[in-house]
């Protein structure tokens, strides 16, 4: 089974809208790591966000939020207000104790002005 | 405090050809991470290296080897080059420890053709 699964290919977002890219996840370590990196043309994978799978509280970093739903395996990224220089490659990380990162297959995200 | 540096940044190799890549991690980290990027497969994790010894093992042949030197940074080496090694490839650092906190930062990539 894949780790972790983004069933968005590519998403359109109206510029000062918000959009949100989805993450499911698959783990029986109690124990985890969930993570958000953001790839622009240039290629360098950019470190977004971070929840851990014991953080009671979603984690926000200024426009970006992750909505961690525990039960559902689920962690999708909220960005809000977007911007023309969000339009990037987004991927969604898995890390287990002591394990490698698990990375989805990514999501295209255009910002229309 | 400087990132993560990856050279050379372009290559261009035969078919054939052998190829190292270099990666210097973040001051302090010791661990580094290895990724190759195609369009057809995505991401795809190589190695994984801490203080010296390959922690993780991706999926990939024998020809794409690695390893770390006691300063923590990390090369790279593929052999006997094949067209469908041409890449995007990536090396991340992290601290280090196996905790699943530990967040990885990544270089700018050396981009690989081989013709």
């Amino acid at each position: 089974a894949q780790k972790i699964t983004q069933t968005q290919p590519g998403m359109f977002v109206q510029e000062k809208e918000a959009v949100t890219l989805d993450c499911t996840y698959d783990t029986s370590d109690p124990s985890y790591g969930l993570f958000w990196y953001k790839q622009p043309s240039s290629g360098e994978m950019i470190f977004l966000i971070y929840q851990g799978s014991y953080d009671q509280q979603n984690a926000t970093e200024g426009r970006y939020s992750l909505n961690f739903q525990k039960a559902r395996k689920s962690a999708n990224l909220v960005i809000s207000a977007s911007q023309l220089g969000d339009s990037a490659m987004y991927f969604c990380a898995m890390r287990e104790t002591g394990n490698q990162f698990y990375f989805g297959t990514g999501t295209s995200l255009t910002v229309i002005p | 405090k400087a990132g993560v540096t990856q050279t050379p940044r372009y290559l261009i190799k035969t078919r054939g050809q052998q190829v190292t890549l270099s990666c210097s991690p973040i001051s302090g980290h010791r661990s580094v991470s290895w990724y190759q990027q195609t369009p057809g497969q995505g991401l795809q994790f190589l190695f994984e290296y801490f203080s010296e010894t390959q922690r993780n093992k991706g999926n990939f042949p024998g020809r794409f080897s690695g390893r770390q030197f006691s300063n923590s940074r990390s090369e790279m080496n593929v052999s006997t080059l094949e067209l469908g090694d041409s890449a995007l490839y990536l090396c991340a650092s992290s601290l280090g420890s196996g905790a699943p906190k530990n967040i990885q930062y990544f270089g700018a990539g050396t981009r690989l053709s081989v013709l």
